[in-house]
């Protein structure tokens, strides 16, 4: 898990609420990335950012909002839009290597939310 | 549409056995492609990764895979498992020139079970 870290570990949601859950790394890395995790589905990417003030979002981005407001943080709030928000939620960075492309980096994951809706 | 299969839910393999873990893969282009594993309620590990050069990549704990072009394979093998080994792998793919957007697309990964 390195220095990627996410709080909370675990968090409950009621109907109609948003929340929002903490993504925060060290490494100095440029991209950081959210995914949702569900059993037998393997990992979905929900958005994504490799610059400051900047983000893209990903395959699966309804009923989620992000900002990059600084280069070690990287937010996500889950709207009472998200119909079905329970899942485990992971968050990734990874740092551009010099002169080429976000294609060859590795991605490094924190150790994830557990979020359900109660 | 770039894709990862891993064609087994679970792979059984007593401790000392040598184990494989299965992937393949399908991407417009050169592929870039990484193993990681997955501990129970945890984050996922990077294992190793194979961009270009030796088609035999060696990884952390023991772990290496060897990418196929031929057969769009990259099967991770370990020469004798362990009980620790145990957990949920995953294969992903990042093809070249995709966008430079560096997303990954993840395989439904695969249960080890390392028994004793």
């Amino acid at each position: 898990d390195g220095g990627i870290t996410q709080s909370p570990k675990y968090l409950f949601r009621k109907e109609g609420q948003n929340v929002t859950l903490s993504c925060e790394q060290n490494l100095n890395h440029d991209a950081m990335y959210w995914y949702r995790q569900d059993p037998g589905q393997g990992l979905r990417l929900i958005y994504y950012s490799q610059i400051v003030n900047d983000f893209q979002k990903g395959d699966i981005a309804e009923g989620y909002s992000v900002s990059r407001e600084k280069k070690e943080s990287f937010p996500l709030t889950v709207t009472s839009a998200q119909k079905n928000p329970t899942a485990f939620y992971l968050c990734a960075s990874s740092l551009r290597p010099r002169g080429r492309s976000f294609s060859t980096d590795t991605q490094y994951f924190g150790p994830g939310t557990r979020l359900t809706v109660l | 549409a770039q894709s990862v299969a891993q064609p087994e839910d679970q792979v059984n393999v007593a401790e000392g056995n040598p184990l494989t873990v299965k992937c393949t893969y399908s991407v417009s282009g050169n592929p870039y492609l990484f193993w990681y594993v997955q501990y129970p309620n945890r984050g996922l590990q990077f294992l190793l990764k194979y961009i270009t050069g030796d088609n035999l990549v060696k990884g952390s704990y023991g772990f290496e895979a060897e990418f196929n072009k031929s057969q769009t394979s990259f099967h991770l093998k370990k020469p004798s498992a362990l009980v620790s080994d145990s957990a949920l792998y995953f294969c992903a793919v990042r093809a070249y020139g995709s966008g430079n957007t560096g997303k990954l697309i993840f395989g439904q990964g695969t249960t080890l079970q390392v028994k004793p």
